[in-house]
């Protein structure tokens, strides 16, 4: 069983379009967590969501939406797509917010055209 | 503010040589810190973690960490590396002083092991 899982794992498209990229947990962890990975492999938050409610969202453009239907799941949806969100985005859950560690999907590798 | 440093991008180290990669923080407070491995195409996968205790900290696939304080440095070490250990290792500290606690992540180091 996947503890963290995302789909799609890929997703090809073309600029101004809107696509969305769904997690899910079964870990029964309470917190969730969107991070950006460019070409460069550098880690970046985007948004934290802790039992539903938004925590952390990192100066990330309002194209972004995430949500979060209830713990296990968070979503992730994109509006109008520019080059430069070709990334790879990882969904991560945490027991809470305390010292836990982060649990990774797999990734979603989005190119934009 | 919160950082972590990884100032090598790559280490190359031959198969049953000891490793190390570098990483070091700057927190306010205690700081909570972590590394992980990420191997090509997944997710990014916990190692092990320091929040209290003993300096030395043991952690999955033989690594460890030691946690330094007065040099404010959390290297990652292994005895013998594997060809298996090549990977892209990061640095992370939990910012406990935010309100958010979000994890901040170091650059990352790619480990190469040549057989």
């Amino acid at each position: 069983d996947t503890a963290v899982s995302q789909t799609p794992k890929y997703l090809v498209t073309q600029m101004g379009n809107d696509k969305s990229i769904k997690c899910e947990q079964n870990l029964g962890h309470d917190t969730m967590y969107w991070y950006k990975q460019d070409s460069k492999k550098f880690l970046k938050i985007m948004f934290s969501y802790n039992n539903k409610e938004l925590i952390i969202n990192e100066t990330v453009p309002n194209r972004f939406s995430p949500k979060s239907p209830d713990k296990a799941h968070l979503n992730l949806h994109i509006n109008s797509l520019e080059l430069g969100d070709s990334a790879v985005y990882f969904c991560a859950s945490s027991q809470g917010v305390g010292t836990g560690e982060l649990f990774f999907g797999e990734g979603s590798r989005l190119t934009v055209l | 503010a919160q950082s972590v440093a990884q100032p090598e991008d790559q280490v190359n180290v031959a198969e049953g040589n000891p490793l190390t990669v570098k990483c070091t923080y700057s927190v306010s407070g205690n700081p909570y810190l972590f590394w992980y491995v990420q191997y090509p195409n997944r997710g990014l996968q916990f190692l092990l973690k320091y929040i209290t205790g003993d300096n030395l900290v043991k952690g999955s696939y033989g690594f460890e960490a030691e946690f330094n304080k007065s040099q404010t440095s959390f290297h990652l070490k292994k005895p013998s590396a594997l060809v298996s250990d090549s990977a892209l290792y990061f640095c992370a500290v939990r910012d406990m002083n935010s309100g958010t606690y979000k994890y901040i992540f170091g650059t990352g180091t790619r480990l190469k092991v040549l057989a």
